[in-house]
């Protein structure tokens, strides 16, 4: 069964709303969750690491103080993107890494379409 | 920086068999995944090899060479329901983030 969830699968908004994305851990306590960004028919691209109970670390080119992260307690993860504009446009998809494995499990994912 | 090359798109025939490559140069390097991808839908797990050699998983075997930088996920018995994109992704030593390639589309065709 599935291990992450996310809420919600869709949201579209106006331009300059904030949208917030919530990442939920089911099965294990996560200390380290990853957000992704996926634009039609490309890959996915690191985004953030998001870790329990301090500051998310970007990847080079992700502006901090637009895609927010917070990590407040094990089993949650938000980004919220705020001033939204169309070229925020995409698909959203936090994962966890399993507890003892490398492996990294994704949620369903959030398609996001500002107007 | 890390470049991971896997080609754009393959068609393959219902029942036959695929192999899609992929090719790696990293500075450190923990181990490799290989996800499946529907359209609209986010990635699931196929695999990940940390150690040189062949890892089957019923119609699925992945291979890697660490001393080459590549690996290829074998699809066997193909179905039409294996019309996806698989993407490769590498694992490095530090923090355990993933890098993703472009992914291969391929489409199953009866």
């Amino acid at each position: 069964g599935a291990v992450v969830s996310q809420h919600p699968s869709r949201v579209i908004c106006k331009s300059g709303t904030s949208v917030k994305i919530e990442c939920r851990s089911l099965d294990f306590q996560a200390t380290t969750m990853f957000w992704y960004r996926q634009f039609p028919k490309q890959s996915l691209m690191l985004m953030a690491t998001s870790n329990e109970g301090s500051k998310a670390t970007y990847e080079q080119g992700v502006e901090k103080d637009k895609f927010l992260i917070n990590h407040a307690s094990l089993t949650l993860s938000t980004l919220t993107v705020t001033s939204a504009h169309p070229e925020d446009s995409s698909f959203y998809i936090c994962s966890e890494r399993g507890l003892r494995t490398d492996t990294q499990y994704f949620g369903p994912g959030t398609r996001l379409t500002v107007l | 920086g890390q470049n991971i090359d896997q080609p754009t798109e393959m068609t393959a025939t219902e029942g036959a068999i695929v192999q899609i490559n992929c090719t790696y140069q990293t500075s450190g390097f923990n181990g490799l995944f290989w996800y499946q991808q529907h359209a609209g839908e986010a990635p699931t797990f196929l695999s990940y090899n940390v150690l040189d050699g062949l890892e089957e998983k019923g119609r699925f075997s992945s291979f890697l060479s660490r001393s080459k930088g590549y690996s290829y996920l074998l699809l066997k018995e193909l179905q039409m329901k294996d019309s996806a994109s698989y993407l490769c992704a590498v694992s490095k030593a530090a923090g355990n983030k993933l890098t993703f390639g472009g992914g291969t589309r391929v489409l199953v065709k009866p």
